[in-house]
């Protein structure tokens, strides 16, 4: 059983350009999320996604926009890169508990690291 | 809203003593509770959970965490520390909603 995917492993951008990561979930999953870790941190809350739609954010600016497929992967688009984007950005994968409309445990991807200069 | 304080940022054992990394939360609501690991380049991985069941939960690698409500902490145990146990473990809680909110982590070292 595969577990969370992302691509690519590592990626070099420069400063106002734009940038799209993948992830596919834990098969039998239905909701992922995104967090950006910067050195030395811990993991921040982007969004989640559940059904096609964005359905939590965090503290984050317009220029960090998702998507989800039918499929229940995923991408994450950031454009006009900043220097301060570069982080390691980690999707997580979880399944909808449908007593409580809450997710239930989230399962990590081993991760994309992104460098902008 | 919800928060995490993870005590100590770093902790050095050596490889067969106990180990504590404590954590403090604040929530709202009643928690879910997690600790998960991360080793160096890796991604996360969760080590155990409480979700109101019993206080003492049992987690992967001989790990182990205490709700304590009256005291806001889910402090993580391990009776032996393992050289493999060398990494950065984050405490993490998720309340009235479905984001996870982590701490800042502690960084175990394991002396041989």
């Amino acid at each position: 059983d595969a577990g969370v995917t992302q691509s690519p492993t590592h990626l070099i951008k420069t400063r106002g350009q734009q940038v799209t990561l993948r992830c596919s979930p834990k098969s039998g999953h239905d909701t992922v999320s995104w967090y950006q870790q910067a050195l030395g941190q811990g993991p921040q809350f982007i969004f989640q996604y559940y059904e096609e739609e964005e359905r939590q954010r965090g503290n984050f600016p317009d220029r960090f926009s998702g998507h989800q497929f039918p499929n229940y992967s995923s991408e994450l688009n950031v454009n006009a890169l900043l220097l301060g984007d570069s982080a390691l950005y980690l999707c997580a994968s979880s399944l909808v508990n449908t007593g409580t409309g809450y997710t239930d445990t989230q399962y990590f991807g081993p991760g994309t690291r992104l460098t902008v200069l | 809203a919800q928060s995490v304080t993870q005590l100590d940022s770093h902790v050095s054992v050596s490889e067969g003593t106990p180990v504590l990394l404590r954590c403090n939360y604040s929530s709202s609501y009643s928690p879910s509770l997690f600790w998960y690991v991360q080793h160096p380049n890796k991604g996360l991985q969760l080590l155990l959970k409480y979700t109101s069941a019993a206080t003492l939960v049992k987690g992967i690698n001989g790990f182990e965490a205490e709700f304590k409500k009256s005291e806001t902490s889910f402090h993580l145990t391990k009776p032996s520390a393992h050289m493999s146990d060398a990494a950065e473990y984050f405490c993490v809680v998720s309340g009235g909603g479905n984001k996870l909110v982590f701490g800042a982590g502690t960084i175990l070292r394991v002396k041989s």
